[in-house]
C-alpha cells in the first residue's frame, strides 16, 4: 500500500485565494482525520470523518474552512478565503481501528499564504 | 478532550541514552503510542504499548508505562543522529480516537 497520499506537498498562495488540499486514505480504512501543525500551536485536530461522515468538526477554526469526504477514497480540506495565519503544515491521517496500528499519517501539505 | 503533556526539548550526545516522558489523562486508555516525526515528514508510528503491560522493548527502544501515575516514557539506547526528530506520545480513547501530546524535540549532537 502506498500509504496516505496528500497533495500538493507544497502550496504557496496569495491572501484571499481559495486553497484546496487533497487526501487519499489507505484503502479499507474507515476513519479519516485532518490535522494542522504550527510551531505555536503544535498538532491540532481539525475534523474527523467516520465512514465518510463528519463526526467531529469542533477543531475547524472558522467558516473559512470546510472539509468533505465524497467517498471512502478521497477527502478535501478547503480554505476560502485564505489568510496568512492559515500558513501551516496540514496532515491527513487514516485508521481502521486504532489498536496496534494507531493512525497512519500522510506526508503533509505545507501551506504558505502570503 | 484528553490532555497529553510532554516536555518540549531534549538534547543528547550521540551514543548516550535519551528518555522522553509523557503524562496522559484517561486511565481507561487501552493503547498508548509513540510517534516520530522527522523534518519535513509526517508522523510515523514508532511503537505502542498495551495498557496491561508495564514495559515493552523493541531493539533500542524501551517503553515504560506507569498506570498509577498515568506516566509513559520512551528510552532510546545508543542514540544516533538519525534519532533527531520530534517525538509525540498519544493515548487512545473513545471510539477510535487518539489524543496527541505537543511533542518533544530531540536533538542528537554528534
Amino acid at each position: 500500500d502506498a500509504g496516505v497520499i496528500q497533495s500538493p506537498r507544497h502550496e504557496v498562495t496569495e491572501m484571499g485565494q481559495e486553497v484546496t488540499l487533497r487526501c487519499k486514505p489507505i484503502s479499507g480504512h474507515n476513519s479519516l482525520f485532518w490535522y494542522r501543525q504550527t510551531m505555536m500551536r503544535g498538532l491540532e485536530l481539525l475534523i474527523y470523518f467516520n465512514n465518510n461522515v463528519p463526526i467531529d468538526d469542533s477543531g475547524m477554526p472558522e467558516d473559512r474552512f470546510s472539509a468533505k469526504m465524497p467517498n471512502a477514497s478521497f477527502s478535501t480540506l478547503k480554505i476560502q478565503p485564505s489568510e496568512p495565519r492559515d500558513s501551516a503544515v496540514y496532515f491527513c491521517a487514516s485508521s481502521l481501528q486504532a489498536g496496534v496500528d494507531g493512525y497512519t499519517f500522510g506526508s503533509g501539505t505545507r501551506l504558505t499564504v502570503v | 478532550g484528553e490532555d497529553v503533556e510532554q516536555s518540549l526539548f531534549l538534547s543528547v550526545r550521540e551514543g548516550d541514552s535519551s528518555v522522553i516522558n509523557c503524562t496522559y489523562t484517561d486511565s481507561s486508555s487501552t493503547y498508548l503510542y509513540w510517534y516520530k516525526q522527522e523534518p519535513g515528514a509526517g508522523l510515523q508510528l514508532l511503537t505502542y504499548i498495551f495498557s496491561n503491560m508495564d514495559m515493552k522493548q523493541d531493539q533500542r527502544l524501551t517503553v515504560l508505562l506507569n498506570k498509577k501515575d498515568k506516566h509513559l516514557s520512551l528510552r532510546i539506547a545508543d542514540t544516533q543522529t538519525g534519532d533527531s526528530a520530534i517525538y509525540f506520545c498519544a493515548e487512545a480513547y473513545g471510539n477510535n480516537r487518539l489524543a496527541f501530546g505537543k511533542g518533544n524535540q530531540v536533538v542528537v549532537i554528534p
